[in-house]
């Protein structure tokens, strides 16, 4: 079984400059999670989804953060635009159900000139 | 509102030896708590999870980590250390809602 697929794993750009990150999940996954895990820190939530309807995105910057899960299954999560703070690795995960174990993709890392 | 407090941000020990990682949790509600593993340029592995029952959770590669109420602690153990082993580990607390918060995280040192 194929595990959560994320692209790119690795994007440089210029600040200001906009970004996109894609998260194919686990089929059947009902539920999709975006992280953002700083240096030396754990993951934090940006937003979840119970298929294509965004549940919890208290912690999406709305000014620059924006997300969208079209039909339920793949998710893309982008900024624009983006600021040298932005810098981290965003982590994509899935989950059968909000109860359900999560499984992460490999992150993409992401640096902000 | 949740929290995850991981005491000891660094942890190293010779390979063989005891492992203990420390952790910390509050929670308003019974909690969900999980062990997850991270290698480098990796994503989050699931090493553990207690949810309901028994409080001593055995994982994957000899890990096992047991739910203390009292204490709100979830600390997780290896008898003997493998330099397989050298990683960074998160413990995080769920609550019912999917609502998930990580600790900062370990980092285990394994040394020959």
């Amino acid at each position: 079984e194929a595990g959560v697929v994320q692209s790119p794993r690795y994007k440089i750009i210029e600040k200001k400059q906009p970004v996109a990150f894609w998260c194919n999940p686990i089929s059947g996954h009902n539920t999709l999670y975006w992280y953002l895990q700083n240096l030396g820190q754990g993951p934090e939530l940006l937003i979840r989804y119970e298929n294509e309807e965004a549940v919890d995105d208290s912690q999406l910057p709305k000014d620059r953060f924006s997300a969208e899960r079209l039909k339920g299954v793949d998710s893309t999560l982008k900024i624009q635009p983006a600021e040298l703070g932005d810098s981290a690795v965003y982590l994509c995960a899935s989950s059968q159900n909000k109860e359900g174990t999560q499984y992460f993709g490999p992150g993409t890392r992401l640096l902000v000139l | 509102a949740q929290s995850v407090t991981q005491l000891g941000s660094h942890v190293s020990v010779s390979e063989g030896a005891l492992v203990l990682l420390r952790c910390n949790y509050s929670s308003s509600v019974p909690p969900y708590l999980f062990w997850y593993v991270q290698y480098p340029n990796q994503g989050l592995q699931l090493l553990l999870k207690y949810t309901t029952g028994a409080t001593l959770v055995k994982g994957i590669n000899g890990f096992e980590a047991e739910f203390k109420k009292s204490e709100t602690s979830f600390h997780l153990t290896k008898p003997s250390a493998h330099m397989s082993d050298a990683a960074e580990y998160f413990c995080a607390v769920s609550d019912p809602f999917g609502k998930s918060t990580f600790g900062d995280g370990t980092t285990l040192t394994v040394k020959p």
